[in-house]
């Protein structure tokens, strides 16, 4: 099945720096690539995702990019402040298709602090 | 809130006995899906549903057995809890069928086995 493999598994900035997490995955048929952001006691939200067919998508200060020939994608936050501070999980999916059914595979978990 | 929610949200039992962990929604999506939280672990697939009646496991559904006999319930039933069982439930959902398929996820069921 598909493994994903998430790194770091901590990090911590300045405000104001900019923080990167990647993930890598182990499935090339995976074509949907989803972050989520889980504040301390609270349930995982979903905060930007791409699709296979696309490498960048921008929303705001969050980004995410997709390399498909090499099997990674990373989340890229700019301008940190201290509510950016969560776990944050990546996640891999061969879509709803076939015997898919939506199933996402999650990666490891990266706990990122943002020091005022 | 976000048309799912999780009962109970806290949970102690002991080692051996059956617990049994609802999600309930109301958004009456096809696909409902439980997923355990550990550190170091991030989410783990326990078991999935895609319709009712119709579910299958998961990577770590040993121990676990799940019932969808209602589009908007799925319960998740541990036979003989183990302390190996303790960890954060979450129940999620997706619309998939529309091609989206972001999940939205309950307010999770923490459960210590004693």
């Amino acid at each position: 099945g598909e493994n994903v493999e998430q790194h770091p598994s901590t990090l911590s900035v300045q405000e104001g720096d900019s923080a990167v997490i990647k993930c890598t995955y182990s499935d090339s048929a995976s074509n949907y690539f989803p972050w989520y952001k889980q504040e301390l006691g609270k349930r995982p939200q979903l905060i930007i995702d791409i699709r296979s067919n696309v490498g960048e998508k921008k929303d705001q200060r969050i980004a995410v990019t997709l390399n498909k020939t090499a099997k990674h994608f990373s989340l890229h936050i700019t301008e940190t402040q201290p509510e950016d501070s969560a776990v944050y999980f990546c996640a891999a999916s061969k879509g709803a298709g076939g015997t898919s059914y939506g199933k996402l595979t999650f990666g490891q978990g990266t706990i990122l602090t943002v020091h005022p | 809130d976000a048309g799912i929610t999780q009962s109970p949200r806290h949970k102690v039992t002991e080692t051996g006995t059956p617990v049994t962990l609802r999600c309930h929604q109301t958004e009456n999506h096809r696909y409902m899906y439980w997923y355990r939280q550990d550190p170091g672990h991030g989410l783990r697939l326990i078991h999935y549903s895609y319709g009712v009646k119709d579910t299958d496991k998961g990577e770590v559904s040993d121990g676990y057995s799940v019932s969808r006999s209602k589009t908007e319930d799925f319960l998740l039933t541990l036979e003989s809890a183990t302390s190996s069982q303790t960890s954060v439930y979450f129940c999620a959902i997706s619309e998939s069928g529309t091609g989206r398929i972001g999940y939205t996820f309950g307010s999770g069921t923490r459960l210590t086995v004693v």
